[in-house]
């Protein structure tokens, strides 16, 4: 089955520019999808296909995608930013696949 | 404003059966794919399935498949997992999730399964 690898934690300080990267062999045909979970709150989309922001999303979130890997960057990290972070795309059924998560700490 | 309210989660013994549901409010199922994703106890998020918007698609992860189906009702703008031969692998918190063009961009709270004897 197909699979999204995703680092456990990444980790930085407030103000710091944060990187959680995704891998998978698809990603070149495929869209990337990042969502945001803060705890006990409800799932965010952060950015879809790839590097688009939604509205609502503060522009210090970015997406981009190159070659296996897509790459979420939250530039100058805030504490509020803390949270469990999942790529997702599709597959070759085109069915969702979500990576492990990445656990994100700002102190 | 849309909400989705997930219920019939409980404790189920190992083989039996159990069906959740979705109430949606705010919008119309029709109008919308509708997905069940949920969450292991420390571990990540997971796909279940989805119908898509006018009910024709369905599909199901694999470790789901033929055991698991998901419906609604249009009449009760409800969502459905009816899920059969539990194992313990299925214990999580079940999300009914709607989707928009692959956003999934709306949540509900969850509704807890476990399965144990």
């Amino acid at each position: 089955s197909y699979e999204l690898t995703q680092p456990p934690s990444v980790s930085v300080s407030p103000g710091q520019t944060a990187r959680i990267t995704c891998s998978g062999d698809a990603l070149p045909k495929k869209y990337t999808y990042w969502l945001q979970r803060k705890s006990g709150q409800a799932p965010v989309v952060v950015i879809y296909e790839d590097s688009k922001r939604p509205s609502g999303i503060p522009e210090r979130f970015s997406g981009s995608s190159s070659g296996t890997m897509a790459t979420l960057t939250i530039s100058g990290a805030q504490v509020e930013d803390e949270g469990d972070y999942y790529c997702y795309s599709t597959d070759s059924s085109g069915n969702p696949v979500f990576g492990g998560g990445t656990k994100l700490t700002v102190l | 404003q849309v909400q989705l309210a997930e219920s019939g989660g409980g404790v189920v013994q190992p083989g039996r059966s159990l069906r959740l549901s979705c109430a949606a409010s705010g919008f119309t199922l029709r109008s919308r794919g509708m997905h069940w994703v949920r969450q292991a106890p420390g571990k990540g998020l997971e796909w279940v399935s989805v119908i898509s918007s006018d009910g024709r698609n369905k599909f199901y992860v694999d470790s789901v498949k033929g055991r698991f189906t998901i419906s609604r009702d249009n009449s009760k703008n409800t969502l459905y997992l009816q899920m059969n031969s539990l194992g313990a692998e299925d214990t999580a918190m079940y999300y009914c999730v709607q989707e928009s063009i692959w956003v999934f961009d709306h949540w509900g709270r969850g509704t807890l399964v476990t399965v144990s004897s």
